[in-house]
C-alpha cells in the first residue's frame, strides 16, 4: 500500500515534443506529490509538486495532472529538449510519516535533437 | 530551500574497511536528515531517518550495525559502512527535511565503490 507505480521506464521523445510520465498510488493517506529530476551522478531535485485538492498544476514547461479519484498522476513536459533527457521520479508523502518520501520507480527519458 | 553538500563525492575501499560519508546542511538548521542508497538504473531507497540528538530510525531490512549513522550537530550527519564489501558499492544521498513535512533537499550524492 506504501508503493508509488511509474510508467514508463524509459521514454524517448522528439524535441519539441510531448513528454509523459505516469504515476499511480494505493494509499490515500498521501497529501503531497513531488516529482524530481534527476541527471547521471547527480542528486534528485526538486521539479514540481502537487497536493490532492489541486487538479493541476502547471510551471513554465511542465505540468502535473491529478486524478484523486483514479489515485493517479502525471507529469507533463511540454516542447521537450534534449537538456530535458534525465531520470524524472514521481514521489508521494504522508504528512504524519514525518516527510518520508515514497518513490517511484523512476523513468529515464531521452529526447532527441 | 536549503544547501545541502556530501563529503566525499567519490570514494573506493578495499572489503572489509570502513568509510565516512558525511551530510552537511550549509544554510539551514536540519533536525531531520535522511538518508538514501541508489543503486544504478533503480530508484532511490531511504534507509534511515536521521534525527539530531537522538538515534536513528532504520527501514525494514537496513542493517543498523552496518550503516552507523550520527547526528551530531543541526548541520552535519554521517552515515559510516562498517566492514565494507562490494554489494555495499552503490550511490549513497543524503537530504535535509525543511520546515514542513513536505520540504525536503538533497544533497549531490556520494559514489561509494567497494574493491
Amino acid at each position: 500500500q506504501q508503493q508509488v507505480k511509474q510508467s514508463p521506464q524509459s521514454l524517448i521523445v522528439q524535441k519539441g515534443g510531448i513528454s509523459i510520465i505516469n504515476c499511480a498510488y494505493e494509499n490515500t493517506a498521501f497529501d503531497y506529490f513531488p516529482w524530481y529530476q534527476q541527471f547521471p551522478g547527480k542528486g534528485p531535485a526538486l521539479l514540481i509538486a502537487i497536493r490532492p485538492d489541486v487538479s493541476e498544476k502547471k510551471e513554465g514547461r511542465f505540468t502535473i495532472s491529478f486524478n484523486k479519484s483514479a489515485k493517479q498522476f502525471s507529469l507533463h513536459i511540454m516542447d521537450s529538449q534534449p537538456g530535458d533527457s534525465a531520470t524524472y521520479f514521481c514521489a508521494a508523502v504522508d504528512y504524519n510519516q514525518g516527510g518520508k518520501l515514497i518513490f517511484g520507480q523512476g523513468t529515464e527519458l531521452s529526447v532527441k535533437p | 530551500g536549503a544547501v545541502v553538500s556530501q563529503h566525499p563525492s567519490r570514494v573506493i575501499c578495499k572489503s572489509g574497511t570502513s568509510v565516512k560519508i558525511e551530510c552537511r546542511s550549509l544554510d539551514f538548521q536540519a533536525t531531520t536528515m535522511f538518508w538514501y542508497r541508489q543503486f544504478p538504473k533503480q530508484s532511490l531507497m531511504l534507509m534511515a531517518t536521521s534525527n539530531e540528538g537522538s538515534k536513528a530510525t532504520y527501514e525494514q531490512g537496513v542493517e543498523k550495525d552496518k550503516f552507523l549513522i550520527n547526528h551530531a550537530s543541526l548541520t552535519l550527519s554521517t552515515l559510516t559502512v562498517t566492514s565494507a564489501h562490494p554489494e555495499d558499492s552503490s550511490f549513497y544521498i543524503c537530504s535535509v527535511l525543511g520546515l514542513s513535512p513536505y520540504e525536503q533537499y538533497f544533497g549531490p550524492g556520494t559514489r561509494l565503490t567497494v574493491t
